[in-house]
């Protein structure tokens, strides 16, 4: 089992919009619509941000929004925040285990 | 407020049995999933596996011959053993409980996460 694809790094400046995508295969973000997506701040624990593509448990903030075409998921964060500047991972399930994305790393200029 | 807290030896030899404790505070631990997942320094997250409300476990394949999950529901604790490590299991690892939305289980979703461990393999 590979780990999903996430691009390495992306950056936005504060107030607009930045959007990681998260590609994996007709086994895992493909077949299930069991995906999600994590914040992670240096030394910190991941948090969850986003499950079932596109809902958000209790707390998020509603500038994250997720979404799935295919293969591929989204995180979009909109009025980036300088907060917002952390590692992102992406997970999906398949056959019983669940993989992760390699991680993207958002900047925030 | 659920809190996890885990522990175990951060400092293991090459061909040691890893051995991690996590102990759920403040919040119900019958009717969950609990996890492993771990993450090497500079890199990504790995799932190791996890534990049903039944006690059944499913494991990272990669992983699996080495790996245990456990649970001893008495004292609301969970545990994860992984034996003949070796440099590349060196990681920070966390226990995390699996994420439950009215009544339905998300598989790959965990939305408590312990402190983390570091766990270093060295001779």
């Amino acid at each position: 089992q590979s780990a999903l694809t996430q691009p390495a790094s992306v950056s936005g400046s504060p107030g607009q919009s930045i959007t990681i995508s998260c590609t994996g295969t007709s086994n895992d973000v493909g077949g299930y619509n069991y995906v999600s997506w994590y914040q992670q701040h240096p030394g910190r624990a991941p948090k969850l941000m986003i499950f079932d593509v596109s809902h958000r448990p209790s707390g998020v903030s509603n500038r994250f929004s997720g979404s799935k075409s295919g293969n591929t998921a989204s995180l979009t964060i909109s009025g980036l925040q300088a907060e917002d500047e952390a590692d992102y991972y992406c997970s999906s399930y398949t056959s019983s285990t669940t993989l992760f994305g390699g991680g993207t790393k958002l900047t925030v200029l | 407020q659920v809190q996890l807290q885990q522990w175990g030896a951060g400092l293991l030899k090459p061909s040691e049995t890893l051995s991690l404790t996590c102990a759920v505070y403040g919040g119900s631990f019958s009717g969950f999933y609990w996890g492993w997942i771990r993450q090497p320094p500079g890199k990504g997250l790995e799932w190791i596996g996890e534990i049903n409300p039944s006690g059944s476990t499913n494991y990272n394949p990669s992983l699996k011959s080495r790996v245990t999950i456990s649970v001893v529901t008495s004292k609301n604790q969970f545990s994860l053993k992984l034996s003949s490590v070796t440099a590349a299991d060196t990681a920070v690892y966390y226990c995390a409980r699996g994420f439950l939305w009215f009544g339905d289980f998300y598989p790959d979703a965990f939305d408590i996460w312990g402190q983390g461990t570091m766990v270093t393999v060295s001779s």
